[in-house]
């Protein structure tokens, strides 16, 4: 099955500390973004990429790393200095279109980050 | 600037009854648009989308939405709530040129029995 895979589902971080999350897709897209949801909030872009090897920062990315080696992978660093982690994350991807071909992005499953 | 608003944070409905969840968008383009649903803990489920192709858009599980021009809307409708409607639903503007989305607030679907 084609699809796009998070984990872990629940991540601890302890203050000081960085932590990683995984984001894998299998669906050929070259797209791929990283959003943070807050309860009661819709989504806000952290980092998007539109090829390997490149990718641009979206509306909050201070305290955020990424990379994006592979085609079908793109990690997410929650770094020490992002002092209000605790949220749910979500990856998603998309293939690119052009004039009126819409592209639909498709997302995760999502990973709960909270802080110990 | 693109922008979407989702004018009720919250809707309850009993079930068996019309849903309608409303959306406004700012385009200076022929938008792309997006419904999308998400369930507690879930990821977000694409419901329907708007391809310019027809006004009115057929979705999953019996949703669809009606693209208005002239009222830059794009509200959602169900003809019979069902329980497992009960969801956050969130209406999603592509930025035109760009691989960004812009998201609305979400509404809450409540649906009571």
């Amino acid at each position: 099955d084609g699809g796009i895979t998070q984990s872990p589902k629940y991540l601890f971080r302890k203050e000081g500390q960085n932590v990683t999350l995984s984001c894998e897709q299998n669906l050929n897209h070259d797209a791929m973004y990283w959003y943070r949801q807050d309860p009661g909030q819709g989504l806000r872009l952290i980092y998007y990429s539109q090829i390997v090897n490149d990718f641009q920062k979206g509306d909050i990315a201070e305290g955020y790393s990424v990379s994006r080696e592979k085609k079908e992978s793109f990690p997410l660093t929650v770094t020490s200095a992002q002092k209000n982690p605790t949220a749910f994350y979500l990856c998603a991807s998309s293939s690119p279109g052009t004039g009126k071909n819409t592209e639909t992005q498709y997302f995760g499953p999502g990973t709960r980050l909270l802080v110990l | 600037a693109q922008s979407v608003t989702q004018l009720d944070s919250h809707v309850s409905v009993s079930e068996g009854t019309p849903v309608l969840l409303r959306c406004n968008y700012s385009s200076s383009y022929s938008p792309s648009l997006f419904w999308y649903v998400q369930h507690p803990n879930k990821g977000l489920q694409l419901l329907l989308k708007y391809t310019s192709a027809a006004t009115l858009v057929k979705g999953i599980n019996g949703f669809e939405a009606e693209f208005k021009k002239s009222e830059t809307s794009f509200h959602l409708t169900k003809p019979s709530a069902h329980m497992s409607d009960a969801a956050e639903y969130f209406c999603v503007v592509r930025q035109s040129g760009t691989y960004k989305y812009i998201f609305g607030t979400g509404t809450r679907l409540k649906v009571l029995a």
